[in-house]
């Protein structure tokens, strides 16, 4: 049965620094992986998909990294900014079927 | 385009009341997920349906809950005699192909049951 899990549970930062968050998956045998981003009461963006056999994406400020052999998955935020502050979900789908199974996620907040 | 689109966005029920959680998926999609975030914890996945099949629900609880998307209107979450332990966020997600691409998420209902 894969799990999720992602380090830190939360994460306070000010505003400017460079962080990381962290995913790590139990069962290396994925499609893709996915990170989100979750506001108070909203729903779930979607920030960034790598595919299984690819090792990173960028969009902006973000990057993310897939090491699917050690089954982790790490996002990179640039120069962070207030308007990051959110619940940041990392969710893998497996090569098994089309679920998606997520972290309980990383609470940010940036100060300012 | 118009989102995933789920309504109603907040529900309030009475234990053993019935709810009836509605999702419109993006246009041109015709995969339709079901997730559930109970207060505190991850989202878990509930159900998988293309039109007229369920796909996979293997994360459906094995009572009082069933979902369909019928060949025309929106897919729908329904919970019988719903219980104070059902009060949960209740996100539904499209994609056009089941694989390989991105699913779309909805905003969410948030059921309370009293």
């Amino acid at each position: 049965k894969q799990e999720v899990t992602q380090i830190p549970a939360a994460l306070s930062v000010p505003e400017g620094e460079n962080l990381v968050l962290n995913c790590s998956f139990t069962d290396s045998a994925i499609y893709n992986l996915q990170w989100f981003r979750q506001d108070p009461g909203k729903g779930l963006t979607s920030l960034l998909l790598i595919q299984s056999s690819q090792r990173e994406q960028t969009s902006g400020r973000l990057n993310a990294s897939l090491d699917k052999s050690s089954g982790r998955s790490t996002l990179y935020i640039a120069a962070s900014q207030p308007g990051d502050s959110a619940t940041y979900l990392c969710a893998v789908r497996e090569t098994s079927g089309s679920r998606l199974t997520f972290g309980e996620g990383t609470q940010l907040t940036v100060n300012p | 385009n118009a989102g995933v689109m789920q309504n109603p966005r907040h529900l309030v029920r009475r234990r053993g009341q019935e709810a009836r959680l509605r999702c419109s998926p993006m246009k041109g999609h015709s995969h339709v997920y079901w997730y559930r975030q109970l207060p505190e914890e991850g989202l878990k996945f509930m159900v998988y349906l293309q039109k007229e099949n369920i796909i996979d629900e293997s994360g459906m609880p094995k009572e009082r809950f069933s979902a369909e998307f019928p060949k025309e209107g929106p897919s729908i979450l329904r919970i019988q005699q719903v219980v104070r332990g059902d009060s949960a966020a209740y996100f539904c997600a499209s994609s056009p192909l089941a694989a390989t691409d991105t699913q779309y998420f909805g905003p969410g209902t948030r059921l309370t049951v009293l």
